[in-house]
């Protein structure tokens, strides 16, 4: 069975921009969620997508959005790049029944400059 | 407000000896916890779990304690090989208690297992 994988792996972009990352669950999965990973900060939830609806959401700012299609893949948009986003982006999966446990990518590494 | 805390920012054992992860939690709404392995670039991979209804799991060297009136739990390995060197996350969740927090976990800041042949 294929795990939960994260394209690209690596990703450099400048101030200002935005970017795109995708993720593809494990199959049978529903649910994924997408974490950040910085060294002061640690492992922080950004959001939860369920069929395709947004079902839970961290406290991060309107420039991180995502959304989830039809297959369950999902893909996380970061707006209006600052250097402080530059972090581990982390996708999960689950079955979405909560209090369960996830399974997670590789992971993309996100630098800004 | 850091609701799970891991005290230890590292840990340093002997191959063959036990290692034991320490994990504090502050709110008590948290009723499933987990354990999991982490490397530099790397998602973390999933080690062990435990529900708030019971107070002890075992899988394989891997064994986690969980005392909720003192709001802690443990990761005990044993033995320790080489291998098991990594960043050892905590990490909590609602589910059922208090409304299910789908796809949140709430992880501590890891602690950096070194493992010595």
């Amino acid at each position: 069975k294929a795990g939960v994988t994260q394209t690209p792996r690596y990703l450099i972009k400048t101030r200002g921009q935005q970017v795109t990352l995708s993720c593809s669950p494990i199959s049978g999965h529903r649910s994924v969620s997408w974490y950040q990973q910085t060294p002061g900060q640690g492992l922080q939830f950004l959001f939860e997508y369920f069929s395709e609806t947004q079902r839970n959401k961290g406290n991060f700012p309107g420039r991180f959005s995502g959304r989830q299609f039809s297959n369950s893949r999902s893909e996380m948009n970061v707006s209006t790049l600052e250097l402080g986003d530059s972090a581990l982006y982390l996708c999960a999966s689950s079955l979405g029944q909560g209090g369960e446990k996830l399974f997670f990518g590789s992971g993309t590494q996100l630098s800004v400059l | 407000d850091q609701q799970v805390k891991q005290n230890s920012p590292s840990l340093s054992v002997q191959e063959g000896r036990i290692s034991i992860l320490n994990c504090d939690y502050t709110n008590s709404m948290f009723d499933y916890f987990l354990w999991y392995k982490k490397y530099p670039a790397e998602g973390p991979t999933f080690l062990i779990s435990i529900s708030s209804i019971k107070d002890k799991n075992e899988d394989g060297r891997f064994t986690v304690f969980l005392n909720k009136s003192a709001k802690h739990l443990s990761l005990h390995i044993v033995p320790s090989q080489p291998g098991d060197s990594a960043v050892y996350f905590c990490a909590a969740s609602r589910g059922n208690a208090g409304g299910t927090s789908y796809g949140k976990l709430t992880f501590g800041q890891g602690t950096i297992l070194t493992v010595h042949p």
